[in-house]
């Protein structure tokens, strides 16, 4: 069974702290990883994307992939309010561009 | 471009009916999925298309049948509805590179309960 972990949270910073979100995957052999933003009612939205092992940065948003211990994280610096949402991890684990989504983390992010 | 639309919004089915969800997309995107997502839960792949005329299962097939004679349109098809169908169904679509990422857009959702 392909399984994406992610913990469901709900994780709470205060505004302008730093979020960290995790997510382990099972398939060694995975291509590629996304985050994807959900706001409550409404479908996601990709964030950001990764492929090679190491970090990288979109803006505020700095996602981080290490193969070895087949595990990503999403850093979310400056944290805002319209940051509350639920944030899925979803792995490329097969041929076809077929994704495995985790459940999802709830962030919320208190003024 | 719209996008991804899908209709209904929301629709009750009453145990046994039947019905289709429609999902058109003006992208002009090879690959087209449908996902349905239960609360608390992440998005589990239904069925899906690489183009028009092909059509594969994913994870959670069963109670479901789609088609793809068009590359706009991937109706899904709910025969014999029963509760467990009860969820929020997305359809979404991508261009289909073989680059290792493919971008998938999602259309709004349908909000379907069965009762």
């Amino acid at each position: 069974q392909k399984e994406v972990e992610q913990n469901s949270g709900p994780l709470s910073v205060p505004e302008g702290a730093i979020a960290s979100l995790n997510c382990t995957y099972s398939d060694r052999g995975s291509q590629s990883f996304f985050w994807y933003r959900q706001y409550s009612g409404k479908s996601p939205e990709l964030i950001m994307f990764i492929y090679s092992n190491g970090d990288k940065e979109d803006g505020r948003f700095t996602a981080q992939l290490n193969r070895a211990s087949q595990y990503i994280s999403l850093l979310i610096r400056d944290s805002k309010l319209s940051d509350s949402a639920t944030y899925l991890c979803a792995v490329n684990m097969e041929y076809g561009n077929k994704l495995v989504f985790g459940a999802g983390t709830i962030l919320r992010v208190k003024s | 471009n719209a996008g991804v639309t899908q209709t209904p919004k929301f629709r009750i089915l009453k145990i046994g009916q039947s019905m289709t969800l429609q999902c058109t997309q003006d992208m002009n995107h090879n690959y087209m999925y449908w996902y349905r997502q239960d609360p608390g839960m992440g998005l589990k792949l239904i069925y899906y298309s690489v183009g028009a005329g092909i059509t594969d299962k994913g994870e959670v097939p069963n109670g479901y049948n789609v088609s793809r004679s068009t590359t706009e349109d991937f109706p899904l098809r709910l025969e014999l509805a029963a509760p467990s169908q009860t969820s929020v169904y997305f359809c979404a679509s991508s261009y289909g590179g073989t680059g290792g990422w493919d971008e998938q857009f999602f259309g709004p959702g349908t909000r379907l309960t069965v009762l």
